[in-house]
């Protein structure tokens, strides 16, 4: 099984609104990550957590907050958004992001519109 | 500063035949090299990978060639199917900068019925 499941599959909100985005994996892994893909590029890498702690935060505004509360979930608070974070944000696990070569796994993401 | 390229936004290829898509990277410490799969809608899904000491590694109909003094990798789909229309990313890590992936922009492969 190699399955990431993320919810909601698509979530409109406005600029003042606080939402919350959910990511679940159950294949053991200890490392999970968080993605902004905006259209026609590639993802680009917001947060890793490994082991539960946050291990990497690429700049992000802290409009974003990610939160892993066990092994298996990942969240990521959303407060105050601007319309360009309108994006399709990917949730990915990994074994544990500590080991060389270790292929990360997807969900099917989540499509965030801020008006 | 883009790390890895796919200088090919789009393929088109009629079924049955061979796709090739390429990328390029430039750091010459990433060790490991994958291939995703993207539908629209959809996250991406994992193809097959390559480690740095390989040249060639095989699954299938799809095959990852790497020539590291090159600092280019394929991906060859053989015989192409209509499903295998989708947009491929290529991505790379590097052991030293703690696995964190770097992908390429994708190449979008049409395979034509």
């Amino acid at each position: 099984d190699t399955e990431v499941t993320q919810t909601p599959k698509h979530l409109v909100m406005g600029m003042t609104n606080k939402k919350s985005l959910k990511c679940e994996q159950h294949m053991g892994h200890r490392a999970m990550y968080w993605y902004k893909q905006k259209a026609k590029k590639p993802p680009e890498l917001m947060f890793v957590y490994s082991y539960e702690k946050l291990s990497i935060n690429e700049s992000v505004p802290s409009r974003f907050s990610p939160e892993c509360p066990n092994s298996s979930l990942l969240n990521l608070h959303l407060h105050a958004l601007q319309p360009e974070d309108s994006a399709l944000y990917l949730c990915a696990s990994s074994q544990s992001g500590r080991l060389a070569q270790e292929t990360q796994y997807f969900g099917p993401g989540t499509r965030l519109l801020v008006l | 500063d883009q790390q890895v390229k796919q200088n090919s936004p789009s393929l088109s290829v009629q079924e049955g035949r061979i796709s090739i898509l390429n990328c390029d990277y430039t750091n010459s410490m990433f060790d490991y090299f994958l291939w995703y799969k993207k539908y629209p809608a959809e996250g991406p899904t994992f193809l097959i990978s390559i480690s740095s000491i390989k040249d060639k590694n095989e699954d299938g109909r799809f095959t990852v060639f790497l020539n590291k003094s090159a600092k280019h990798l394929s991906l060859h789909i053989v015989p192409s199917q209509p499903g295998d229309s989708a947009v491929y990313f290529c991505a790379a890590s590097a052991r030293r900068s703690g696995n964190q992936f770097y992908f390429g922009t994708g190449t979008s492969l049409t395979v034509i019925p």
